[in-house]
């Protein structure tokens, strides 16, 4: 399985405001997936992206893949106390069937 | 709604006995796989079904069995538990890697 380094490690903000969370890799991905684990669950997928240098937003919630396939970053405005939760990228490469996951980011927003 | 349905959601065990874990899809997915998590880490693969064709991590213990019967459910049995398999047991499926995964909500288990 490919590296995914994930930064920072633990993001606590105030409501209102805005972060980003980042999913470095020296390796090429077929595609990224972001995913979202609130304590005492599954994961969740949140987005899939495919395309060099796409771009997804979903809500207030804005996904980016790296024109080179290798790393890729969620963005969140005006954050909110239910986005709080443990954030996952995940990679995929061309036949594989598995997923290599970065360590993922604690986000807790404080209302 | 198709879905991934663990049981149980919480399993208490004694050190040293027999556990088993039980995951079911109504997603008629291809590929189910079995991870480890603990603490907020990142989750772990344990092993991974093809169809029925079984795939185990070269660092999974020994200790840790699968069986998949059908193309629904498959059991994740742990011999001897001991008090470092203590976690959350994430059961997931997927028609394959760049369609994303599809995880149940957990097993929590304890060992005392």
């Amino acid at each position: 399985t490919q590296l995914l380094e994930q930064s920072p490690q633990f993001l606590s903000i105030q409501e209102g405001e805005n972060l980003t969370v980042y999913c470095n890799s020296s390796s090429v991905f077929s595609s990224l997936q972001w995913y979202r684990q609130e304590p005492g669950e599954g994961p969740v997928l949140l987005v899939t992206v495919v395309t060099g240098g796409e771009v997804k937003k979903l809500k207030r919630l804005t996904f980016q893949f790296g024109d080179a396939r290798k790393d890729s970053s969620l963005h969140i405005t005006a954050a909110q106390p239910g986005d709080t939760g443990l954030y996952l990228c995940a990679g995929a490469v061309w036949d594989d069937y598995k997923l290599s996951f970065g360590a993922g980011t604690t986000v807790t927003v404080r209302a | 709604d198709a879905m991934v349905i663990q049981n149980p959601r919480y399993q208490v065990t004694q050190f040293g006995k027999p556990v088993t874990l039980s995951c079911s899809q109504t997603l008629n997915h291809n590929v189910m796989y079995w991870y480890q998590q603990k603490s907020s880490q990142a989750p772990k693969l344990l092993f991974h079904y093809y169809d029925k064709d079984f795939n185990n991590e070269a660092d999974t213990p020994d200790n840790f069995q699968s069986r998949r019967p059908n193309t629904s459910f498959c059991f994740l049995d742990i011999r001897s538990p001991g008090l470092g398999d203590a976690a959350m047991y994430l059961c997931a499926t997927s028609r394959g890697g760049d369609y994303g995964y599809t995880f149940g909500s957990g097993t929590r288990l304890t060992v005392v």
